[in-house]
């Protein structure tokens, strides 16, 4: 049961211009949503996360996008640089502690 | 700060093999969540773990389960491994009231 869909296997874009990945999600119960960077050979690392009360979140280059009407939510990434370049997972939050994941963007960011 | 920890970093098992994978928590975190991530699939949710009780599930079968120790100390075991169960399976750890998870870098499994 994929609760949380990331439909975009992966993304290129050229340095300094917008990234933009996206993500739906199927169960409206989710509380708080966040996303993941992940390279290679390591764990995912926190990125940003926006309450299901709020409809934007910033910090620095990345805003995160939350349309609840719509189950969807985007990362922003502005503007973007080649160490941008890694999977991104889009996690969804229920039950205070059960995170759901998606299955991941892989963004590419060319110099 | 100590981040947490998965041991081994890489695991080759035979078919009908049963395996045990560790992880130890960041100090004062109460939750274990693990995971296992495939290509194309992401991060699939197996269990979480909190104060030595498993407290949410994902849809796996029963031959992953999984344990807590008092110390926060996580184990997750598979018992006649299948040649799908190859994968990375990552553990994460949380304050376990809604806190965010930090990741440990996984153990690479594979099946043969």
């Amino acid at each position: 049961d994929q609760q949380v869909k990331q439909n975009s296997p992966s993304l290129s874009v050229q340095e300094g211009r917008i990234s933009i990945l996206n993500c739906d999600y199927t169960n409206s119960m989710f509380d708080y949503f966040l996303w993941y960077k992940k390279y290679p050979a390591e764990g995912p690392t926190f990125l940003i996360s926006i309450s299901s009360i709020k409809d934007k979140n910033e910090d620095g280059r990345f805003t995160v996008f939350l349309n609840k009407s719509a189950k969807h939510l985007s990362l922003h990434i502005v503007p973007s640089q080649p160490g941008d370049s890694a999977v991104y997972f889009c996690a969804a939050r229920i039950n205070n502690n059960d995170m759901r994941f998606g299955a991941g963007t892989r963004l590419t960011v060319k110099p | 700060k100590a981040g947490v920890t998965q041991t081994p970093r890489y695991l080759i098992k035979t078919r009908g093999q049963q395996v045990t994978l560790s992880c130890s928590p960041i100090s004062g975190h109460r939750s274990v969540s693990w995971y296992q991530q495939t290509p194309g699939q992401g991060l699939q949710f197996l269990f979480e773990y909190f104060s030595e009780t498993q407290r949410n599930k994902g849809n796996f079968p029963g031959r992953f389960s999984g344990r807590q120790f008092s110390n926060s100390r996580s184990e997750m075991n598979v018992s006649t491994l299948e040649l799908g169960d190859s994968a990375l399976y990552l553990c994460a750890s949380s304050p376990g009231t809604g806190g965010r998870y930090t990741f440990g870098s996984g153990t690479r499994l594979t099946v043969v």
